[in-house]
Formats: structure tokens, sequence, C-alpha cells
């Protein structure tokens, strides 16, 4: 079955330190990888999105992510985290075949300490 | 403001009801979507329209049933055959398949809670 795995349920770490989020796809072909990240009490947000081109992206909050085609990954990363980056994250792939549909891992809950 | 509007935030119904969630946007995106998600689980896709007067089932469409007469509108019916209906309900939409998609945009979600 395609799939999309998300390697940590739960990440806890201090403020200051780096953050790196592991996602892997299942897909063969062409795909669109999206980060999005839902803050206690909010809706789900779109932290940045890979389409084509530059394999390393950039988006809100200082965040990045890495997509690496050979191993199927498309990893979140930050220098170095805030308290208000305690959220939990999910990694989403699409294709355009399937009509932009959007498969999502299970997601990644961030807890920063201050 | 342009965005996605669901209500309501909270709903209770007995089991054995059927209940109707709302989701109205005024993005005049073409595509709109259901998500279930329960915690570990992510988001799972129910049911999701490409363009009006059409929709497709996602990957756990049983007990649920949609409708989409209008563009703006993409309202999720939980029926009493859906086995374990106590969920947080996200809708969300985009450009659709045609203008191709920047990413969604979610509405705030409801949380349905049978007793």
């Amino acid at each position: 079955a395609q799939s999309v795995s998300q390697h940590n349920h739960h990440v806890i770490l201090s403020e200051a330190a780096s953050l790196e989020l592991g996602c892997n796809y299942s897909y063969g072909g062409t795909v669109n990888l999206f980060w999005y990240v839902q803050y206690p009490g909010q809706h789900l947000q779109l932290l940045l999105k890979y389409f084509s081109g530059d394999p390393l992206v950039k988006g809100i909050k200082g965040f990045e992510a890495e997509f690496i085609k050979s191993k199927f990954s498309f990893n979140l990363r930050k220098p170095s985290v805030q308290w208000s980056d305690t959220a939990e994250y999910f990694c989403a792939v699409g294709r355009a075949a399937a009509g932009n549909k959007l498969t999502f891992g299970g997601g990644t809950r961030v807890l920063v300490k201050p | 403001d342009g965005g996605i509007t669901q209500s309501p935030k909270y709903l209770f119904r007995k089991e054995g009801q059927n209940v109707t969630l709302s989701c109205e946007q005024n993005l005049n995106h073409d595509a709109m979507y259901w998500y279930r998600q329960d915690p570990g689980q992510g988001l799972r896709l129910i049911y999701y329209s490409q363009i009006v007067n059409d929709f497709q089932k996602g990957d756990i469409a049983e007990g649920y049933s949609v409708s989409r007469e209008k563009k703006e509108s993409f309202p999720l019916t939980v029926t009493s055959a859906q086995k374990n209906p106590t969920a947080f309900y996200l809708c969300a939409s985009d450009r659709g398949w045609l203008e191709g998609s920047h990413g969604y945009t979610f509405g705030s979600g409801t949380r349905l809670t049978v007793v």
C-alpha cells in the first residue's frame, strides 16, 4: 500500500536545540510534498511545499525541508527551535495523477521546553 | 477574508443518529476534501470533490456520504453505519487538478462525539 511514514511520534527538546523530523513515502513517479503544522487550538497551516526545482525548500518561521528523491524522503529541519514551535507536524504527499489528493503521515508531536 | 468555515466546532450525537457537518469556502476553489483526524493516525481521506456535482470516495468512505451542489459547500453526513464516528473532522480546499494545487487550505475542524 502506498503510504507516508513519519518516524517519530513524539519529540521533546529544549529551546535553541536543532530539530529534524523524518518523512518517507512509498510512491513512485512524480510527487508534490508538503509539511503542515497544527499549533495547539489552531487549524492546520502550510509550512512549506516542494513541487520541483531546488530540492532544498525554505518555508515560514525558519523551517526548511530537503527532498532526497533516491531515499523517497522529505525531512523537515529547523536549526534552533523556540517554545512557540510546540505543535504537531504532518508530512503530506500528493500526486497530480491522483487529482491532488494528499496522503498524510501520522504526525509528530513536538514539545519545546522553555 | 477568504477561508473555510466549518460548523459546528463541537457536536454531540446519540449512537444511531445521522449527523451532517457543514463546510463552506469563499476562496473560489474547485476542489474540496474531507479528512478525519485520529491520534497517531494523521489525517485520512473520507471523500473529495474536484468539481461541482461530482465527488469521489477516499480511503475510508464507508459510513459517510457527501454532496456538492454548490461550489462553495461540501457537507459531510456521518451515518449510523459508521462504526467509530467519534473523531475530529477537517475540511480542506484547493484550486484543483486543472489549475494545479498550491496546497490545501484547512478549516478549523469539527469535533464529533457520539455517545
